[in-house]
């Protein structure tokens, strides 16, 4: 079965410095993959995604990922953190259905502070 | 003007009561879900909607039902609501092409006294 594993919980980092969230998949093909973030009060909204191609892949605000298949891994890198990317950090899977994306399955989530 | 929307944003509501959470879409979208998300569990599928008239129950449906009344409304009832259905609920929309982009609701808020 597909599963998704973000170990960190919560990461507290220094305005300006770098980070790095980790995320380890499970399943059995080349999987769709994703990250989303949710700020406080708010809904999700997509960061990045990969499906082929180049394994680093850009996203917005400044984030990249990198799809390591050896690892089974996509973590999200920023180079610089700013206070506003204080969130709570998802990644997420693409489960298929008769040859088509279905749903998403949800890792548990990292929460990120930024101190100043 | 958001392109899911959800209402009511927040509820509170005393167990065995039913309740009715409603999404609506604008972006065109035949693809609905309803996710549940409960603090240090992420997001958890309850139903999933491919078309009007493709309905299907996700990981944790015991308790809940949906109803798709057109292409851009999917409901999700609690039919006696209990105490541990309290949890944020996000609508979410997509396209059903390819590598598919999720986009989510603001999310209700449901208090299950």
């Amino acid at each position: 079965a597909q599963s998704v594993t973000q170990p960190d919980i919560h990461i507290t980092v220094s305005e300006g410095a770098s980070l790095e969230l980790r995320c380890n998949y499970s399943y059995g093909a080349t999987p769709y993959l994703f990250w989303y973030v949710q700020s406080p009060g708010q809904g999700l909204q997509l960061l990045l995604k990969y499906f082929s191609g180049d394994t680093l892949v850009q996203g917005i605000k400044g984030f990249e990922a990198e799809f390591k298949r050896s690892q089974s891994s996509f973590n999200l890198r920023k180079p610089s953190v700013h206070w506003s990317d204080a969130a709570e950090y998802f990644c997420a899977v693409g489960h298929f259905y008769g040859g088509s994306q279905g749903n998403l399955i949800f890792g548990k989530g990292t929460k990120l502070s930024v101190k100043p | 003007d958001a392109d899911v929307t959800q209402t009511p944003r927040n509820r509170i509501t005393k167990t065995g009561k039913r309740i009715m959470l409603e999404c609506s879409q604008t972006k065109g979208h035949d693809r609905m879900y309803w996710y549940r998300q409960d603090p240090g569990l992420g997001l958890r599928l309850i139903y999933y909607s491919f078309d009007v008239k493709d309905i299907n129950k996700g990981e944790i449906s015991d308790g809940y039902s949906v109803s798709r009344q057109a292409q851009a409304k999917f409901s999700l009832s609690l039919e006696s609501a209990i105490p541990n259905q309290t949890a944020l609920y996000f609508c979410a929309t997509s396209d059903g092409q390819g590598a598919e982009t999720q986009y989510f609701g603001p999310g209700t808020r449901l208090l299950v006294l």
